[in-house]
C-alpha cells in the first residue's frame, strides 16, 4: 500500500544551519506531496505542497521538491531559526487511498541559539 | 474562517466510562477526517466522511469506537466504554475534495483515560 518514510529524529541544529529532512513515499498512482508542522500542543498546519512531478513547493523559506524519479520530497532550509522547533510531518494524498492523507511517523527539529 | 472547532481540548475520564469528541468542520469542505495521535503509533486515520456519510472506517480500532455526522457543520467520536490504552491526541480534520486539496486540522482534543 501507499507509505510515506521520514528520515528518523530528533533533528539538532545551531540557528541559521542548513536543514534538510529526508521524506521518500511509496504510491500507485500519481499522489499529491505535503509537509506538514505541528508546534507543541497545537494542530498540524500545511507548510507546503506539490501536487505534480518537478513542482517546487517553497513558503517562510522552507522548500521541497517533488522527485518523481526518486520518490522523494525532501524539505529544506537555508538558514533555521530557534522558532523554527516543531515537528515536521511529509504526508501524500492520492485517489488510491481514499483521499486521506497519509503521514510519515515525523521528525523533531530542535534549534538552538 | 475560525478553522476547524475541536472540543474539548482536555478531557480526562476513569475507565469505563463514555467519552464523546466534537468537531465543526470549515465551512464547505465536502471531506471529515478523524486522526489519533499517540507516540508509539504516530498518526492513524480513524474514518472520514464525505458529504456527512461514512466513507472508510478501517482504522476504528475496535467496537468501543464510533463516529457520526449527523449534518455538515458537525461530527462525533465517542467512545464508549473508554480503557487506559485511548488516551492520545484526536484531531479532527476538513477538506475540499481532490488529491490536491490539503487537510486543515483542528487543535485537537488530548484524552487521559485513567
Amino acid at each position: 500500500g501507499d507509505s510515506v518514510t521520514q528520515m528518523e529524529g530528533p533533528v539538532t541544529l545551531s540557528e541559521e544551519a542548513f536543514l534538510t529532512i529526508n521524506c521518500t513515499y511509496t504510491a500507485t498512482g500519481y499522489p499529491s506531496l505535503f509537509w506538514y508542522v505541528q508546534y507543541p500542543g497545537e494542530g498540524l498546519q500545511l507548510l507546503l505542497k506539490a501536487t505534480k512531478a518537478d513542482d517546487k513547493g517553497s513558503n517562510k523559506g522552507f522548500e521541497a521538491t517533488y522527485r518523481k524519479e526518486t520518490t522523494s520530497f525532501h524539505l529544506e532550509k537555508g538558514s533555521v531559526q530557534v522558532s523554527d522547533s516543531a515537528v515536521y510531518f511529509c504526508a501524500l494524498r492520492t485517489g488510491q487511498a481514499g483521499t486521506a492523507l497519509i503521514f510519515g511517523k515525523g521528525t523533531t527539529l530542535s534549534v538552538s541559539s | 474562517d475560525a478553522g476547524v472547532i475541536q472540543s474539548p481540548r482536555h478531557e480526562v475520564t476513569e475507565m469505563g466510562q463514555e467519552v464523546t469528541l466534537r468537531c465543526k468542520p470549515i465551512s464547505g469542505h465536502d471531506y471529515l477526517f478523524w486522526y489519533r495521535q499517540t507516540m508509539m503509533r504516530g498518526l492513524e486515520l480513524l474514518i472520514y466522511f464525505n458529504n456527512n456519510v461514512p466513507i472508510d472506517d478501517s482504522g476504528m480500532p475496535e467496537d468501543r469506537f464510533s463516529a457520526k455526522m449527523p449534518n455538515a457543520s458537525f461530527s462525533t467520536l465517542k467512545i464508549q466504554p473508554s480503557e487506559p490504552r485511548d488516551s492520545a491526541v484526536y484531531f479532527c480534520a476538513s477538506s475540499f475534495p481532490g488529491t490536491n486539496s490539503p487537510l486543515h486540522f483542528g487543535n485537537g482534543t488530548r484524552l487521559t483515560v485513567t
